[in-house]
């Protein structure tokens, strides 16, 4: 089992849908969650971190850990065209090594 | 300006040759790390350097090599290219003393193709 798995996608959502991406880790320990986005061709950006179960939102995004099932998902309200991208999650591995374990990312698409 | 810089952006090379990818931050962190990119395969770790005097192999290091000549700057080395080596590399950057410790900040990456 990959230590962080993503739906590699496509998904397609329609404008102003409410997009819901997923991510699963292996490690139980892990306290520590991100979720990157990137544009064809850029750099990966950080969009949320979140550290507790339960649900943290800022703004369109909220960000959801389940600590019990090893999963932490993003849901984007209200998709734009400009959310279109490819969205990393990315979890610290056992140990405070200080780097990241990135999935392949999902991409989604928002479609006008 | 940008925080975390690096430079070339784009650098086509041939097969044998060295290369230099450099990065530079203006951050303030302490934490520098090197990845990269190829389709299907996702960020995999090269090298990460934790201070000027600490620098760790990642997953990938097979065939490059680091310095880091300062706080602020990270270069990494392709010392004999290799056409498998063409990928997209990113720097980023990390503070461990902030509460969120693990965040990365990545510079806009540099494409190398190696023909």
């Amino acid at each position: 089992q990959k230590e962080v798995e993503q739906n590699s996608g496509p998904l397609s959502v329609p404008e102003g849908a409410i997009a819901s991406l997923n991510c699963t880790y292996s490690d139980r320990v892990s306290q520590s969650f991100f979720w990157y986005r990137q544009y064809s061709g850029k750099s990966p950006e950080l969009i949320m971190s979140i550290y507790s179960n339960g649900d943290k939102e800022d703004g369109r995004f909220t960000a959801q850990l389940n600590k019990a099932s090893q999963y932490v998902s993003l849901l984007i309200r209200d998709s734009q065209p400009s959310d279109s991208a490819t969205y990393l999650c990315a979890v610290p591995p056992t140990g405070n090594t200080g780097k990241l374990i990135f999935g392949q990312g999902t991409t989604l698409q928002v479609k006008p | 300006d940008a925080d975390v810089t690096q430079t070339p952006r784009n650098r086509i090379t041939k097969t044998g040759k060295r290369i230099m990818l450099e990065c530079s931050q203006t951050k303030g962190h302490d934490r520098m790390y090197w990845y990269r990119q190829d389709p299907g395969l996702g960020l995999r770790l090269i090298y990460y350097s934790f201070d000027v005097k600490d620098i760790n192999k990642g997953e990938i290091s097979d065939g490059y090599s680091v310095s880091r000549q300062a706080q602020a700057k990270f270069s990494l080395s392709l010392e004999s290219a290799i056409p498998n080596q063409t990928a997209l590399y990113f720097c980023a950057t990390s503070d461990p003393t902030g509460g969120e410790s693990y965040e990365q900040y990545f510079g806009p990456g540099t494409r190398l193709t190696v023909t």
